[in-house]
């Protein structure tokens, strides 16, 4: 199985921030990797697709950028709706699997 | 409007069986498999397994093979999981998910989920 590993766990920022989730592979996925954010009670959303392409719909102050076995997720200017856990997942190769998680919070 | 609506929060005790359903509306039913992810209580996403609507073919992840059943039926664009024997350990909220295109691919982009079925099992 391919680890999808996340790093930090858990952040505290700012409205205004910019916010940097990274994600790293345990092995080459190329661009096969989504963001999805998820508020409590809620199902994930898609944010981000093939590393970099926005879904439609999501603001632009999302975006992701990697590929390999390194990924970003920036979000350029943090905004209080945006308070959520977000999780990277990779579709490269079954099983499919997802990063821990990282929660984002409001300073 | 193209939604998977799924059905709602269960209590069960261990030893019971159960089957939770996610109905397809808005669209071809067929031409997207379904899959279904576990979040367990203050945990992550967990991918269990995919349908193919289509013609039923299955594929589990290893590690939920045996421990539960998906099937579908298309006549009425549902899809189901299911447990013979629930287990304090399958309390969980249980989604399902669908592919961003239509496709057999098992190796795509998740990206239209339900609300999440809530199961609790507890003595």
């Amino acid at each position: 199985d391919i680890q999808m590993t996340q790093s930090p766990s858990s952040l505290s920022a700012s409205v205004g921030d910019r916010v940097t989730i990274s994600c790293q592979a345990s092995q080459d996925i190329s661009h096969y990797l989504s963001w999805f954010q998820q508020k409590p009670g809620k199902a994930p959303k898609l944010l981000i697709y093939d590393a970099s392409d926005l879904e439609t719909g999501v603001p632009s102050r999302f975006s992701g950028s990697g590929s390999g076995t390194d990924f970003t997720l920036t979000i350029s200017s943090l905004q209080p709706e945006d308070i959520a856990t977000y999780y990277c997942q990779q579709y490269d190769n079954l099983p499919l699997t997802f990063g821990g998680g990282t929660k984002v919070e409001t300073k | 409007e193209v939604q998977l609506v799924q059905s709602g929060a269960e209590v069960k005790k261990p030893g019971e069986s159960l089957k939770i359903s996610c109905q397809a509306t808005g669209y071809k039913f067929i031409s997207y498999w379904i899959g279904w992810v576990r979040q367990m209580p203050g945990k992550g996403l967990e991918w269990m397994g995919i349908i193919q609507p289509s013609d039923s073919e299955i594929t589990y992840s290893p590690s939920f093979q045996g421990q539960v059943t998906i099937s579908a039926d298309k006549s009425i664009s549902t899809a189901y999981l299911q447990w013979s024997s629930l287990k304090a350990s399958d309390t969980a909220i249980y989604f399902c998910a669908r592919p961003l295109y239509p496709t057999r691919a098992t190796t795509t982009i998740i990206s239209l989920w339900g609300q999440g079925t809530q199961v609790i099992v507890s003595t």
